[in-house]
């Protein structure tokens, strides 16, 4: 069974660009959740999708948002770019929110 | 909103050593779940536990549940330098897990 797939792996933009990243899910997963991971903020949530809906949001402003599609990919979306958002974004997919989920390898965006 | 602590957050053992990370919260805990990321890798789920006073192995690793359901911890026995990473557990919290800030093993041969 092929795991959780991110891409691109690596983004480099500058301040106020946008970006997007993309996830495609464990087949049969229909939940899909973003994390961002930074050395000093640890795992912190930003949505989870589930069928399409956006049923959980984490405390990000609104420039980082995202939706899924019906083969249950997913792409996360952050506009107007800031130093701080440099981060390791992290995509899980599970059968349901708090089941066990399965991580991706991440794309590692750096903001120059 | 719910928090979940883990102590130490940082440990650096010598190899044969054993090593414990907790995990705490000042509200009941739901559903525990304990994942470990190597250095450059993402998070591997390990385990999961639902009762109260449970225990879980797997080969050199010990998981517990508390009998108030207030904490749990990650034990490994006999470190080896394959053990090196970062230790997270997650609760659930309404509809979707919290994550705690995690524990960074180092592990010297």
């Amino acid at each position: 069974k092929a795991g959780v797939t991110q891409t691109p792996r690596y983004l480099i933009k500058t301040r106020g660009q946008q970006v997007t990243l993309s996830c495609s899910p464990i087949s049969g997963h229909r939940s899909v959740s973003w994390y961002q991971q930074t050395p000093g903020q640890g795992l912190q949530f930003l949505f989870e999708y589930f069928s399409e809906t956006q049923r959980n949001k984490g405390n990000f402003p609104g420039r980082f948002s995202g939706r899924q599609f019906s083969n249950s990919r997913s792409e996360m979306n952050v506009s107007t770019l800031e130093l701080g958002d440099s981060a390791l974004y992290l995509c899980a997919s599970s059968l349901d929110p708090v089941a066990p989920q399965h991580f991706g390898d991440g794309t590692r965006l750096s903001i120059l | 909103g719910q928090q979940v602590m883990q102590i130490p957050q940082y440990q650096h053992v010598q190899e044969g050593e054993d090593f414990t990370t907790y995990c705490n919260s000042s509200t009941t805990l739901s559903n525990i779940q304990w994942y470990k990321q190597r250095p450059g890798g993402h998070p591997v789920f390990l385990i999961q536990l639902v009762k109260s006073g449970e225990v879980k192995k797997q080969k050199r690793l010990t998981f517990q549940f508390g009998e108030a359901k207030k904490n749990s911890s990650l034990h490994i026995t006999a470190t080896q330098t394959t053990d090196v990473g970062t230790y997270f557990c997650a609760d659930k919290y309404g509809n979707k897990l919290v994550f705690g800030a995690g524990t960074i093993l180092r592990v010297k041969s």
